[in-house]
């Protein structure tokens, strides 16, 4: 596609209640990266895909949050039993290059998830 | 580690005059750095980033910055704000794993 496309656009979810925040990269591109960001804040890095292989998780907060890229394009982002602190907009972003620095990185517009 | 350090969250200034947004960072290892802007529930586009070679890096929108690696800046210029340029600016670095490190982000307020 012709930019990062992230879905849904916003989110609210019980306290308690899994959700699931999709991602679709730009054709091609090799990297893919999960980032968080709350209000006020600037984006916290959450995990790395290069293809299918999750080279970096580092960042993800708790064991309630799980990422995947089975086929090295589409990335999910899961959050289970969802807690108030996980409201945040959760931004993907992909660039065509592999995990090498000064690669463009393309962002999307987010998915905004409220906790209620 | 890296880290990265804006050193003002708000910048109010009039249309038409001259802008800074400053931006030191940290690192241990070589690096490259970023400007991103993000307006208004959208994401994070980028302005300008420097990688090697000449110090003084151009954008798009009439942006620039200039690296400097003895005192550790990368400050976002721009000669003449519009109404437009009001949006939150980031600055960034990545080393060698590649991934991106942000600061707090600098909210620029034009005023007519």
């Amino acid at each position: 596609g012709a930019g990062v496309s992230q879905s849904p656009r916003y989110k609210v979810a019980k306290r308690g209640q899994d959700v699931a925040l999709r991602c679709d990269p730009i054709s091609g591109h090799v990297s893919l990266f999960w980032y968080q960001q709350a209000l006020g804040q600037g984006p916290e890095f959450l995990t790395y895909f290069q293809n299918e292989a999750q080279l970096d998780k580092s960042g993800l907060p708790s064991d309630r949050f799980f990422a995947e890229r089975p086929e090295g394009s589409v990335s999910t982002l899961k959050i289970q039993r969802t807690q108030q602190e996980d409201s945040a907009v959760y931004l993907c972003a992909s660039s065509l290059g592999t995990q090498s620095s000064g690669n463009t990185i393309y962002f999307g517009e987010g998915s905004w998830l409220t906790v209620v | 580690a890296q880290s990265v350090t804006q050193l003002d969250s708000q910048v109010p200034v009039f249309e038409e005059a001259p802008v800074e947004l400053r931006c030191n960072y940290s690192s241990s290892v070589s690096v490259y750095l970023f400007w991103y802007v993000q307006y208004p529930n959208q994401g994070l586009q980028l302005l300008l980033k420097y990688l090697s070679g000449s110090t003084l890096v151009k954008g798009i929108n009439g942006f620039e910055a200039e690296f400097n690696k003895s005192q550790t800046s990368f400050h976002l210029r721009k000669p003449s704000v519009h109404i437009s340029d009001t949006a939150e600016y980031f600055c960034a670095v990545s080393g060698n794993t590649g991934k991106l490190i942000f600061g707090q982000g600098t909210t620029l307020q034009v005023k007519p």
